[in-house]
């Protein structure tokens, strides 16, 4: 079936370093990919997404490049901010036999230190 | 705006008790969904509907009973509640085509002892 890998945390970086969450996915059909970002304390909300290949998603800084032939969406940002200390997800959507299903990788979680 | 609303936040229960979380969005939306939340393992999809009257298995569904009645509302029953159910459990919904956004709760923080 369906799978999401990203890299494992945690991840700790100092303010203004740059960012790369790595992420794979494997599916059957042609999926949507996106990045939750989950702040303490809240549900998961969504960062970007991309709907075909080639695309690239981006949102507060974050970027992501969905590339098919690598099967990857690996997640950027040039300049962290503290307030970027959170857990993120790399998730796909696929629709198979009619149905949606959102798939998740494990999570990552971002510490920015001042 | 409300959203996607859940309750409670947090519960204890006792082993082989049951209870329902409550799930609630005002969005219209025909695709909600229950996830489970453990340390290291990321979500795992419980179960989900697509539209009102209609509910199918997610990839950790026993134990747990859906329904949906409505459009807004989606509990999810716990039958008879174990030690491995202790998790933070989000209910989440979208229009449910492939490219669009899914609208979370806040979470209910759940222990069973």
């Amino acid at each position: 079936g369906d799978s999401v890998t990203q890299m494992e945390g945690p991840v700790t970086l100092s303010e203004e370093a740059f960012l790369t969450i790595n992420c794979t996915y494997t599916a059957t059909g042609y999926p949507s990919l996106f990045w939750y970002v989950q702040y303490p304390g809240e549900g998961l909300q969504l960062l970007l997404k991309a709907t075909k290949a080639d695309d690239k998603g981006s949102n507060k800084g974050f970027e992501a490049t969905y590339r098919k032939e690598t099967t990857s969406f690996h997640l950027e940002k040039g300049s962290v901010q503290v307030s970027d200390s959170a857990v993120y997800f790399c998730a796909l959507s696929d629709r198979q036999g009619g149905s949606e299903k959102l798939v998740f990788g494990k999570g990552t979680k971002l510490t920015v230190n001042p | 705006n409300a959203g996607v609303t859940q309750t409670p936040k947090f519960q204890v229960l006792k082993t082989g008790q049951s209870m329902t979380l409550q799930c609630a969005q005002d969005m219209n939306h025909e695709y909600m969904s229950w996830y489970r939340q453990d340390p290291g393992m990321g979500l795992r999809l419980i179960h989900y509907s697509v539209g009102a009257g209609i509910t199918d298995q997610g990839e950790v569904p026993n134990g747990y009973n859906v329904s949906r009645s409505t459009t807004e509302d989606f509990p999810l029953r716990l039958l008879s509640a174990a030690p491995s159910q202790t998790s933070v459990y989000f209910c989440a919904s979208s229009y449910g085509t492939a490219n669009t956004e899914a609208f979370f709760g806040q979470g209910t923080r759940l222990t069973v002892v």
